[in-house]
């Protein structure tokens, strides 16, 4: 069964730390990887989106790698922030996957504390 | 362009009743995606639409659930004889092609009482 496991299921940090989340997936075959951000009660917003055949993306403070080999990608936040307080989503398209639904894992919820 | 659209953003409905969502990607995506999210877990996948033609369907989306997408444009989900397991957050999505970056809507919350 094709999964995508996210740990932890939750982190506290104080302001101004740098961190990582973790996303693991279970077939190395897959098309690309999408991280989320949602907010308590919303939808969900893009961060990045790594195809198979890239190792790492950025947008501002973000930073996400992919290793198909090992199955895992991390999402790195520098500097943290109070308003980075959020469930962070890992999502997988895997290459056998009928249709082009995205697998998602069930996130991590991160608290950023001030 | 104001993003994926989803209303209403509220349902709360008596158990047995009809209920229908609606959505609107973003205008040139000709994909579109209904997810459902409970509590504490990642979204699941329903449904998926390239311009009008339904692709794909989850086990999940169980007979009382339909969907349509006429003209290729907004999207509605309907849920009949509702039931207190169809409380969730319902999502939608859309990509400019196949596989592409998926943008997601606020969703719509479904209460069953």
């Amino acid at each position: 069964k094709q999964e995508v496991t996210q740990i932890p299921a939750a982190l506290s940090v104080p302001e101004g730390e740098n961190l990582v989340l973790n996303c693991s997936f279970t077939d190395s075959a897959i098309y690309n990887l999408q991280w989320f951000r949602q907010d308590p009660g919303k939808g969900l917003t893009s961060l990045l989106l790594i195809q198979s055949s890239q190792r790492e993306q950025t947008s501002g403070r973000l930073n996400a790698s992919l290793d198909k080999s090992s199955g895992r990608s991390t999402l790195y936040i520098a500097a943290s922030q109070p308003g980075d307080s959020a469930t962070y989503l890992c999502a997988v398209r895997y290459l056998d996957q009928a249709g082009t639904a995205l697998i998602f894992g069930k996130g991590t919820t991160l608290s950023v504390s001030s | 362009d104001t993003g994926v659209s989803q209303d209403p953003r509220h349902k709360i409905t008596k158990r047995g009743q009809n209920v229908t969502f609606r959505c609107d990607p973003i205008s040139e995506h000709n994909r579109l995606y209904w997810y459902r999210q409970t509590l504490g877990q990642g979204p699941e996948f329903l449904t998926y639409f390239q311009n009008e033609a339904q692709l794909e369907k989850s086990r999940l989306l169980s007979d009382r659930f339909s969907a349509e997408r006429p003209k290729g444009s907004f999207s509605t989900l309907e849920i009949q004889r509702t039931e207190q397991g169809d409380s969730a957050m319902y999502l939608c999505a859309s990509s400019q092609w196949d596989r592409g970056e998926a943008f997601f809507g606020q969703g719509t919350r479904l209460t069953v009482v």
